[in-house]
């Protein structure tokens, strides 16, 4: 069975750093297109970053040169780095995996609040 | 960047009704659309990929039509567990844009 757990959330002030982490169950993350998407509160989705199995990465303008996506292959793990926060950075943040062009699992998500 | 545009917002309906909301790529894509259902508090699930194909273990009344620039979800009997918000994907290029969702509200 396919699981991914997202970890890393928190409160952390504007200009801050975090770093989330996915680990994955069931399936080998190296071999799959791994995405982050965010939610924030009461708003829609938001596709932010792939990281593809050939190690191409791709990131939305909003958090580009911000944010880095990486994987840990031998942890089976799923990264994303997040610098140089804002309030605008606050949401719920899934990892999912992109399979034949679908996001067919998705983490529970991991809260990040950035606040002063 | 392609835009996905849903409508209606949101829609009031009753168990039993037949529902349909509706995607627009702002250019071409194909049939690379494909829809989630997201209940509060977690995780979207996979409905429809590829425009019309059923995911496993989604319930029939659940269908997706569509190619190009205009797609459709339908719900042909609706159930109280259908009660959420639905959101349109596009996966034809990066970034891999959502449609602003469609509330579904028991009425």
């Amino acid at each position: 069975e396919v699981q991914l757990v997202e970890s890393g959330g928190g409160l952390v002030q504007p200009g801050g750093s975090l770093r989330l982490s996915c680990a994955a169950s069931g399936f080998i993350v190296s071999s799959n297109y791994m995405n982050w998407v965010r939610q924030a509160p009461g708003k829609g989705l938001e596709w932010v970053s792939v990281i593809y199995s050939g190690g191409g990465t791709y990131y939305a303008d909003s958090v580009k040169g911000r944010f880095t996506i990486s994987r840990h292959n031998s942890k089976n793990t799923l990264f994303l780095q997040m610098n140089s926060l804002r309030a605008e950075d606050t949401a719920v943040y899934y990892c999912a995996n992109l399979h034949h062009g679908r996001f067919d699992h998705w983490g529970q998500g991991t809260l990040v609040t950035v606040s002063s | 960047d392609i835009q996905m545009t849903q409508s209606p917002s949101s829609l009031s309906a009753s168990v039993g009704d037949r529902v349909t909301i509706t995607c627009r790529a702002s250019q071409s894509i194909s049939n690379y659309l494909n829809w989630y259902q997201q209940k509060p508090g977690k995780a979207p699930n996979l409905l429809i990929y590829a425009a019309s194909s059923l995911q496993s273990g989604v319930p029939s009344r659940f269908s997706g039509s569509g190619s190009g620039t205009d797609f459709t979800l339908t719900i042909s009997s609706l159930q109280p567990e259908d009660f959420a918000v639905y959101y349109c994907q596009q996966s034809y290029g990066t970034p891999y844009t959502f449609g602003q969702g469609t509330k579904l509200e028991i009425k």
